[in-house]
């Protein structure tokens, strides 16, 4: 079990740029969360994956924010004209459908800084 | 509305216990998990209640009680590396899992 895997675990880039995050879940979980996370608080939930489905998006997630999940393994998350208000910790997670109250294990995460 | 409580900062000494206390005001319940995560890194699994009662993983205990929406972490013979945030999240029906903001637990020598 090689846990969740996030790539890249860094990334900087300019204001207006577009950028995309990669997420592997652990392989037998069929459901896959992205998460955002800034200094001090919770994760807040952005968008979930049963399978290949997109089932629920945050009212966070605006229209400059798109996930995919193709063929039902690793999910990207794509933000487009990056502002600086998208700086924050993008975390994945995964989870297995009935196990344990659907604990989820989540990925080291990609920190975001927008200039 | 969604509402997760937990206080925002502790101190305890090393060798100590610490209790960190989560109250919660959700739509549904399905669980309630508490995460560990230090500084710059992702959260990690503690531990899992869905029914009334103490749940004890070594120095790691947690308890729940569903009819006054309350549970607690419980960390006895404290460490310099438990100094970390600890999050307390609650399943609120199917995917939803909603989080605190997480207590910071500072422990000192």
């Amino acid at each position: 079990d090689t846990g969740v895997s996030q790539d890249p675990r860094h990334k900087i880039t300019k204001r207006g740029q577009n950028v995309t995050f990669r997420c592997d879940p652990i392989s037998e979980h069929n459901r896959l969360y992205w998460y955002r996370q800034t200094l001090g608080q919770g994760p807040e939930f952005l968008t979930y994956f049963q399978n290949e489905a997109q089932l629920e998006k945050s009212r966070l997630l605006s229209d400059r924010f798109s996930a995919e999940r193709p063929k039902g393994s690793f999910s990207t998350l794509e933000i487009q004209r990056t502002e600086q208000g998208d700086s924050a910790m993008y975390l994945c997670a995964s989870s297995y459908t009935g196990a344990g109250g659907e604990t989820q294990y989540f990925g080291p995460g990609t920190r975001l800084l927008v200039l | 509305g969604q509402n997760i409580d937990q206080p925002t900062e502790m101190t305890a000494t090393e060798g100590a216990i610490v209790q960190i206390n989560c109250t919660y005001q959700t739509s549904g319940f399905n669980g309630l998990f508490w995460y560990q995560q230090h500084a710059g890194e992702a959260p990690t699994f503690l531990s899992y209640n869905v029914l009334d009662g103490l749940e004890e993983k070594g120095r790691f205990s947690s308890f729940l009680s569903r009819s006054k929406g309350y549970s607690y972490l419980l960390l006895k013979e404290l460490q310099m590396k438990d100094s970390a945030s600890y999050l307390c999240a609650v399943n609120a029906g199917g995917f939803k899992t909603i989080f605190g903001a997480g207590t910071r637990l500072f422990v000192k020598a």
